[in-house]
């Protein structure tokens, strides 16, 4: 039983261009989403998160939108850069000590 | 700031023997510290949640008795492999929690265990 489901294993992308990667989740009481980059062979690094209680949060080129009635949050890159080719993974928590990973997207910014 | 480091980063053993990776949060004291393992292609998989000087919790399916976890103070974890065997290759990863709730977890690099 998958939770957490991002949809989409790949994603392509011209550099400048925005990316958009979606997830969607089945349990309502997460209330706390986070989303991760990760490259082979290494650990996930944190890029943002947020709280049930609001519907967008913005760090930079990052941008997290959350859409509770449809259960689906997105994250936004703009502008995309190849540096940002990876895998994404969006996590959800229950406030508890537990994250919940989504199947991951991967990202290929080409020039 | 936040660096969790995990050792060794790969590692071949022989089937039955068991193998042990170490999880250390470097510049901050982790509340809670977390075993995950990632199949090829596939999500990360919570197997337990240790926090310092208690037992484990661990996620359902996973059987306790083979991978032994110790969280000895809070700048350390282990897991050990017992009596490994070929499907126990897998790469390992850990977080560390320095909070309560452990929302925003810092992961270590990952381990490769190969077990031949």
């Amino acid at each position: 039983d998958q939770q957490v489901k991002q949809n989409s294993p790949s994603l392509s992308v011209q550099e400048g261009r925005i990316s958009i990667l979606n997830c969607d989740y089945t349990n309502s009481m997460f209330d706390y989403f986070l989303w991760y980059k990760k490259y082979p062979a290494e650990g996930p690094t944190f890029l943002i998160s947020i709280s049930s209680i609001k519907d967008k949060n913005e760090d930079g080129r990052f941008t997290v939108f959350l859409n509770k009635s449809a259960k689906h949050l997105s994250l936004h890159i703009v502008p995309s850069q190849p540096g940002d080719s990876a895998v994404y993974f969006c996590a959800a928590s229950l406030n508890t000590d537990k994250l919940i990973f989504g199947t991951g997207t991967r990202l290929q910014v080409f020039p | 700031g936040a660096v969790v480091s995990q050792h060794p980063s790969w590692v071949i053993c022989k089937s039955g023997t068991s193998v042990k990776i170490e999880c250390r949060s470097l510049d901050f004291q982790a509340t809670t510290m977390f075993w995950y393992r990632q199949f090829p292609k596939q999500s990360l998989m919570l197997m337990a949640t240790s926090n310092e000087g208690s037992k484990a919790t661990y996620e359902q399916g996973v059987e306790k008795d083979k991978f032994l976890i110790n969280h000895a103070s809070l700048t350390l974890s282990t897991l050990t492999v017992t009596s490994a065997h070929p499907e126990d290759s897998s790469f390992y990863i850990c977080s560390a929690a320095p909070d309560r709730p452990s929302y925003e977890q810092y992961f270590g690099p990952g381990t490769r265990l190969t077990v031949t």
